[in-house]
């Protein structure tokens, strides 16, 4: 089993829908997870981190970790075309492992 | 800074032959990390220093892999002998403690 799962999609939606990416882990020992962004041809960019249990906003982006289902999401609202990427969910540790990524594409 | 720098950018090489990369991370980030990515995957896991220590290794670094960090500055990942399967994105993060991860733009390796 992979440390971390997640649907590879890939999601397609039209601008302006929430969008919820959705990842689990199977070590309830991990406190860190991260979302990052990776644009075609280029390195994953750090969206957000949380620590343990709750929700963290940060602009139109929210993270959100239920450590009782080893549950991780991260929500998009008003969705726009330039959110088209990949989202990869990790955990952190003294090194990261990620999962394998959500394609996700925002039409206009 | 200007963040972390990979060199080069792609490496186009013959099957057999040794390939080397470059890794300049964030001055200031004394963690080094390299992953490897291929079409559709995350990137995996590959190994890490800390300073100029290499503190641990995936077992997907085979023995035709070798990663150094001398002076804990920047640092080099060698393959000899390439494979076909040895193609793919190469990349390269630094961080340091309370920090998230940065990553480099990747060498993206195609070994014909």
């Amino acid at each position: 089993q992979k440390e971390v799962e997640q649907d590879p999609g890939p999601l397609s939606v039209p601008e302006g829908a929430i969008v919820s990416l959705n990842c689990t882990y199977s070590n309830s020992a991990f406190q860190y997870f991260m979302w990052y962004r990776q644009y075609s041809r280029k390195g994953p960019e750090l969206l957000m981190y949380t620590y343990s249990s709750g929700n963290k906003e940060d602009g139109r982006f929210t993270a959100q970790v239920d450590k009782s289902s080893k549950y991780i999401s991260l929500f998009i609202r008003d969705s726009q075309p330039s959110d088209s990427a990949t989202y990869l969910c990790a955990r952190g540790s003294n090194d990261m492992r990620f999962g394998a990524g959500t394609r996700l594409t925002v039409k206009p | 800074d200007t963040g972390v720098s990979q060199d080069p950018r792609h490496k186009i090489t013959k099957r057999g032959q040794n390939v080397t990369f470059r890794c300049d991370p964030i001055s200031e980030h004394n963690r080094l990390y390299w992953y490897r990515q291929t079409l559709g995957q995350g990137p995996e896991f590959l190994t890490y220093f800390q300073n100029e220590a290499q503190l641990e290794k995936s077992r997907l670094l085979s023995d035709r892999f070798s990663a150094e960090r001398p002076k804990g500055s920047f640092s080099t990942l060698e393959i000899q002998r390439t494979e076909q399967g040895d193609s793919a994105m190469y990349l390269c993060a630094s961080s340091s403690p309370g920090h998230g991860y940065t990553f480099g733009s990747g060498t993206r390796l195609t070994v014909v």
